[in-house]
């Protein structure tokens, strides 16, 4: 069975500046998503970022990006120029592909609580 | 697209009570998951529909439990009888197995409180 683990269960981040949150997982299959979605006080569930297991080109969305180490499954998280609204609980997601035969549901980390300091 | 739709957004009950949760998937997907939250065991998989037909239901903790899916825009999660335990956030989500993209959609979740 394919797991998730987050070892971080709070961070903290000055205003302005970068920030790393870790995420392994374990899994057997070759072919999977990651993502990783955004808690915010709100507790709605937003996607952040996703990387396809495929590529090795790791993800980007402004200023958010990925560093995918397939071979360590390690799928850690990069928040730059933090801003206060980027404080929330961060989880890292697997998924296994749809042609895995695989049921699909997506399998999360504990989560991470970053704070983000003015 | 309205996105996905749960009623209701908070639920105040009393033990032994019966609480029936919905959901409205994304029109076009079809897939739709049930997960449950707590500050104990973080974001639990409760159940998995695929084309309305349940496919993994290992989640689901006790016979108290029962997810339906009677057509592609409509689910009800359903607790009976509730217990102080079951208190929790119920997300509901969906997916298109068409996208390549593998994302899940959450709706805004339903906080229910068993007193």
């Amino acid at each position: 069975a394919q797991t998730v683990t987050q070892s971080q269960p709070e961070m903290s981040v000055q205003e302005a500046e970068t920030v790393t949150l870790s995420c392994t997982y374990d899994t057997s299959e070759s072919d999977y998503y990651l993502f990783w979605y955004k808690q915010p006080p709100s507790r709605q569930m937003i996607l952040v970022i996703r990387q396809e297991a495929y590529k090795q080109q790791n993800a980007t969305e402004n200023r958010f990006s990925v560093n995918f180490q397939k071979a360590a499954k390690s799928f850690s998280l990069k928040i730059s120029d933090s801003q206060l609204g980027d404080a929330a609980m961060y989880f890292c997601a697997y998924r296994s592909s749809p042609f895995s035969g695989n049921t699909g549901k997506l399998i999360f980390g504990q989560g991470t609580t970053l704070q983000v300091k003015p | 697209d309205a996105g996905v739709i749960q009623s209701p957004r908070h639920e105040v009950t009393e033990m032994g009570q019966e609480v029936t949760l919905r959901c409205k998937p994304i029109s076009g997907h079809n897939s739709l998951f049930w997960y449950r939250q707590t500050m104990m065991r973080g974001l639990e998989l409760l159940i998995y529909f695929n084309n309305n037909v349940p496919i993994d239901d290992s989640g689901m903790p006790e016979d108290r439990f029962s997810a339906k899916m009677p057509n592609a825009s409509f689910s009800t999660l359903k607790i009976q009888p509730s217990e102080p335990r079951d208190s929790a956030v119920y997300f509901c989500a969906s997916s298109s197995g068409l996208a390549l993209t593998g994302e899940l959609f959450f709706g805004e979740g339903s906080r229910l409180t068993v007193l």
